[in-house]
C-alpha cells in the first residue's frame, strides 16, 4: 500500500525567509509524484510532476527535488500570497490512482 | 472558458435521502476522479473512470454510486446518506493515467 506523509503540518515563515516542505513516500513503483497548493474553499492546484530520483523542477519561487525516498518543496523568500496548504500524492505503476498526503499549512507573514 | 465545474457548491441534506453531486469538464479528459477531502485525512479516492462506461472503485467507495455515460459527466450519488459522509467532496480530471489530474472547486456537503 502507498503511503504519504507530510512535514511539517504547519509552518509559519516570515516574508523572504526561505524554507523547505517534506515529502516522504513508500510505493512499490514509482510512476510519478506530484506536487499541489491548495486555497481555502478552492481545489488543488497542479504545480510539478517529478518522475525521478535526482530531478528538479521550477516556477517562481518554488523548487520541487525528488530522492527515492522522499520530495522537498523549497520555497525561497516566499510572499504573503504563497501562502497555502501544499499538499504531495504519489502515483504508483501500474494505477492511475493518487495517494496523498495531509498536507502542510504554509503561512507567510508580511 | 474550459475547465470543470462541480454543482452544487454547497449542499444540505438530511440522513437517508439521496443526493447527486455532479462534475462536468470541458477538456474532453478521458480520466475523471472522485475524492472526498477530511480533516485527518486528506484526499481520499471515492471513484474513478477512464473513459465512458468504465468506472472503477477507489479507496472509500462504499455509499457511493458513480456513473459516465458521457465523457464529460462524472456524477456521484449517494443513495442513503449518512452523517459520516459530510465531507467536501472534488471531482478531477486527466488526459491520461500519467498526466496530472486537475481539480474542480469542489462540494460542501452536510448530512444532518
Amino acid at each position: 500500500e502507498d503511503q504519504v506523509t507530510q512535514s511539517p503540518e504547519a509552518l509559519r515563515l516570515q516574508e523572504g525567509e526561505s524554507s523547505s516542505l517534506n515529502c516522504s513516500y513508500t510505493v512499490s513503483g514509482l510512476r510519478g509524484l506530484f506536487w499541489y497548493r491548495q486555497d481555502p474553499g478552492k481545489g488543488p492546484e497542479f504545480l510539478f510532476t517529478l518522475y525521478s530520483a535526482g530531478e528538479e523542477k521550477e516556477k517562481e519561487r518554488l523548487k520541487a527535488t525528488l530522492t527515492k525516498k522522499e520530495s522537498f518543496l523549497h520555497i525561497t523568500a516566499p510572499k504573503p500570497e504563497d501562502s497555502a496548504t501544499y499538499l504531495c500524492a504519489v502515483q504508483s505503476v501500474p494505477g492511475s490512482r493518487l495517494t496523498f498526503g495531509e498536507g502542510t499549512q504554509l503561512t507567510v507573514n508580511p | 472558458d474550459a475547465g470543470i465545474t462541480q454543482s452544487p457548491r454547497y449542499k444540505i441534506t438530511e440522513t437517508g435521502r439521496q443526493v447527486t453531486l455532479m462534475c462536468h469538464q470541458t477538456w474532453s479528459h478521458s480520466y475523471m476522479f472522485w475524492y472526498r477531502q477530511d480533516l485527518g485525512h486528506g484526499l481520499r479516492l471515492i471513484y474513478y473512470s477512464a473513459a465512458a462506461d468504465i468506472t472503477d472503485k477507489g479507496e472509500v467507495p462504499d455509499g457511493y454510486v458513480v456513473s459516465r455515460s458521457k465523457t464529460e459527466n462524472f456524477p456521484l450519488t449517494l443513495e442513503s446518506a449518512t452523517r459520516s459522509q459530510t465531507s467536501v467532496y472534488f471531482c478531477a480530471s486527466s488526459e491520461d493515467r500519467e498526466q496530472p489530474q486537475h481539480f474542480g472547486d469542489g462540494t460542501r456537503l452536510s448530512i444532518l
